[in-house]
């Protein structure tokens, strides 16, 4: 198993800002993954970060909006950027504890845009 | 790519009634499964999951579900529902073949329980 430790666990934020998420694992993982879940949503995959690689966005999310930084094995940052409403959210870092494991999760950040 | 669905948003169920949620999934070849759980205001519980073997995989909470290659299917259920058991229930897939390791989330099921 992995423990996940993400900052901060709750925000509120004005419109046009930015806020970083930091995810911390108790280990060193190859992958990283930011899901977000909207209001009553399930969980939509934001990235995969890959230590020493830029992340690969899934269809919809783009680096200029969601920067991820991945600058070792067991640490991963995620950026909101401009914030709207609509990104009112829970963010939540993920790791998968080995090949064909199941994903580990942080207890999220809860982001309010106000 | 992966992906799964949930056909049912809701279910209502009375306490003490057997439940059956229902996942399909999209892939070339045999995914991981698996079957996490949300209750209100809480984070993911996995409740259990497949890789191969054995189709009839059990779980936590008395849980179980059971994959079909035949149907791509890997339905979860319970003979017997607890008021406790009400929550929002997420089948995921992974992939094997990827390099990647990523696992994609189906819409959801939320279960509701009648006294």
């Amino acid at each position: 198993s992995a423990v996940i430790s993400q900052k901060p666990s709750r925000d509120i934020c004005q419109r046009g800002t930015s806020l970083t998420i930091q995810c911390q694992v108790d280990s060193q993982v190859t992958m990283m993954f930011w899901y977000r879940q909207q209001p009553g949503q399930s969980l939509t995959l934001i990235a995969t970060a890959n230590q020493g690689s830029e992340a690969t966005y899934e269809s919809g999310f783009v680096i200029d909006k969601f920067p991820i930084s991945r600058p070792n094995l067991t640490f991963s940052t995620l950026t909101v950027s401009n914030m709207s409403p609509e990104d009112s959210s829970i963010y939540l870092c993920s790791v998968v504890g080995g090949r064909g494991t199941e994903a580990f999760f942080g207890q999220g950040t809860r982001l309010t845009v106000v | 790519a992966q992906s799964v669905t949930q056909p049912d948003i809701h279910i209502t169920v009375s306490e003490g009634a057997s439940l059956e949620l229902r996942c399909n999934y999209s892939y070339g070849a045999t995914p991981y499964l698996f079957w996490y759980v949300q209750s209100p205001g809480q984070g993911l519980q996995l409740l259990l999951k497949y890789f191969s073997g054995d189709t009839l995989v059990q779980g936590i909470k008395g849980f179980e579900a059971e994959f079909k290659r035949s149907q791509s299917s890997f339905n979860l259920r319970k003979p017997s529902v607890h008021w406790s058991d009400a929550a929002e229930y997420f089948c995921a897939v992974g992939s094997p073949l990827n390099r990647d390791d990523k696992i994609i989330f189906g819409k959801g099921t939320r279960l509701h329980i009648l006294p």
